[in-house]
């Protein structure tokens, strides 16, 4: 079964772009099968579907946060990451990183999470 | 984006059997079978507990069930143990590729 791991700062500035890395071990993010999607969890609150990108590079956005967000993948690292300009307290979460089943369209691995504070 | 409507808490002795709802609409859970659902423990990672409306994976207890009338899908709980206290999300594939939770229900066993 795959596992999931995020990495990145635990601190960003307002305005600032917070970058956030999943590395996926034992499987490969190439497959077909699957989307990998980053979901995050503001404190208290509930869960935000962030966006999903596919192994070709083709993605999906929430809405209300498009215009910020950015999904780079990387196959040959096997990892792939979540850049959000702009940023502000409102974005302070623990930030996910999930398998997302392209046939069943629910998140079946998560990574631990990683808690990022926007914050000068 | 709107998230999914659900109770705020719900509770139930041990024992007992209890009802989670999530409501939505024709663009997400009356227009697709792909309702599904997740526990949380506080300071841990969302876990898959149901999808598909009604599938449960491998591994967890058959306590757990789901179903879906029109716009409401609900998880049932029966034999509630104190274990299952925790957070309980749903989710759903809405219209255009995207996807949505809901607002998260606390479970308390008392």
């Amino acid at each position: 079964q795959p596992q999931l791991q995020e990495s990145g700062p635990g601190l960003v500035k307002p305005s600032e772009t917070l970058s956030v890395t999943c590395n996926v071990s034992g499987g490969s993010i190439s497959t077909s099968d699957y989307y990998w999607g980053w979901i995050r969890q503001a404190p208290g609150k509930g869960l935000e579907w962030i966006g999903t990108i596919y192994y070709s590079g083709r993605t999906y956005y929430n809405p209300s946060l498009k215009s910020r967000v950015t999904l780079p993948v990387d196959t040959p690292k096997n990892q792939f990451s979540l850049k959000m300009t702009s940023v502000t307290a409102a974005d302070t979460a623990v930030y996910y990183c999930a398998r997302h089943k392209v046939y069943s369209n629910d998140f079946d691995y998560w990574g631990q999470g990683i808690p990022v504070t926007v914050s000068s | 984006q709107s998230a999914l409507t659900q109770p705020a808490s719900v509770s139930g002795s041990p024992g007992q059997s209890i009802t989670i709802s999530c409501t939505g609409t024709s663009s997400d859970v009356s227009g697709y079978n792909y309702v599904s659902w997740y526990q949380q423990y506080p300071g841990k990672a969302p876990k898959l507990i149901i999808y598909e409306v009604t599938n449960r994976p491998s591994g967890v207890s058959n306590r757990f069930s789901g179903s879906k009338s029109g716009s409401t899908a609900s998880l049932t709980i029966s034999g509630l143990q104190a274990e299952d206290e925790a957070d309980y999300y749903c989710s759903s594939y809405r219209r255009s590729s995207t996807w949505v939770f809901g607002g998260g229900t606390k479970l308390t066993v008392l």
